[in-house]
């Protein structure tokens, strides 16, 4: 049973754009939302994370919103760079810690220069 | 400092050989953490050690998969009789504790043949 269910699978955007990724999880008990980030051939890399008593996080382009009675979280990367061409995972997990975070299926990102 | 190091890169391996993974976390991690990422999908929780037990493997998929971590530090993942169902991307990830953000290795891909 998928989790958490992230969208779109592949997204494109012109540099200086806006890149905005969705997720939607199902189990009430998640109470920690990490985003990452993974370059070909490397591990993926923590770029932000909320815990559900905040709506909004912003760290330099990055920034999360979340929606608690939604079930759902986004990413935002603001004046989208070709560097921040990757792949992008949301995951989630309880005790809000990242013991055991269960991830989306991940959104491949590419920023056109 | 060091990243998580992990060896080998890459393993082709025959159907029903056995394996060993080994993951060196950064040094001061008490956490160690396993998680097998399959082509095109996020990475899936397998199991992870906080010190020299594990304290949740419930993700390991069968009794042919086993890690250990004898002495808190490098951690090994076996598997046995390995099948062609069983390649994907092995990552590891340590963490100071298990309330810190996971740093991941860059994995260990595996093919079965």
């Amino acid at each position: 049973q998928q989790q958490v269910k992230q969208s779109p699978q592949s997204l494109i955007v012109q540099k200086g754009g806006i890149s905005i990724i969705n997720c939607a999880y199902e189990n009430t008990a998640f109470d920690y939302f990490p985003w990452y980030q993974q370059f070909p051939g490397k591990g993926p890399a923590l770029l932000i994370a909320i815990r559900p008593d905040v709506s909004e996080k912003k760290e330099g382009r990055f920034t999360i919103s979340f929606n608690k009675s939604a079930k759902q979280f986004s990413l935002h990367i603001m004046d989208s760079q070709p560097g921040d061409s990757a792949t992008y995972f949301c995951a989630a997990s309880t005790g809000g810690s990242a013991r055991q975070l269960t991830f989306g299926s991940g959104t491949q990102l590419t920023v056109l220069p | 400092g060091a990243g998580v190091s992990q060896t080998p890169s890459n393993k082709v391996t025959e159907k029903g050989k056995y394996v060993e993974l080994r993951c060196d976390p950064i040094s001061g991690h008490t956490a160690l953490y396993w998680y097998r990422q399959s082509l095109g999908q996020g990475p899936e929780f397998l199991i992870y050690f906080q010190g020299t037990g594990a304290a949740d493997d419930s993700g390991l998929p069968n009794d042919r998969f086993f890690a250990v971590r004898p002495e808190g530090s490098v951690s090994t993942l076996k598997i046995q009789r390995t099948e062609r169902g069983d390649s994907a991307v092995y990552l590891c990830a340590s963490s100071f504790t298990t309330n810190s953000p996971l740093h991941f290795g860059n994995g260990t891909r595996l093919t079965v043949t």
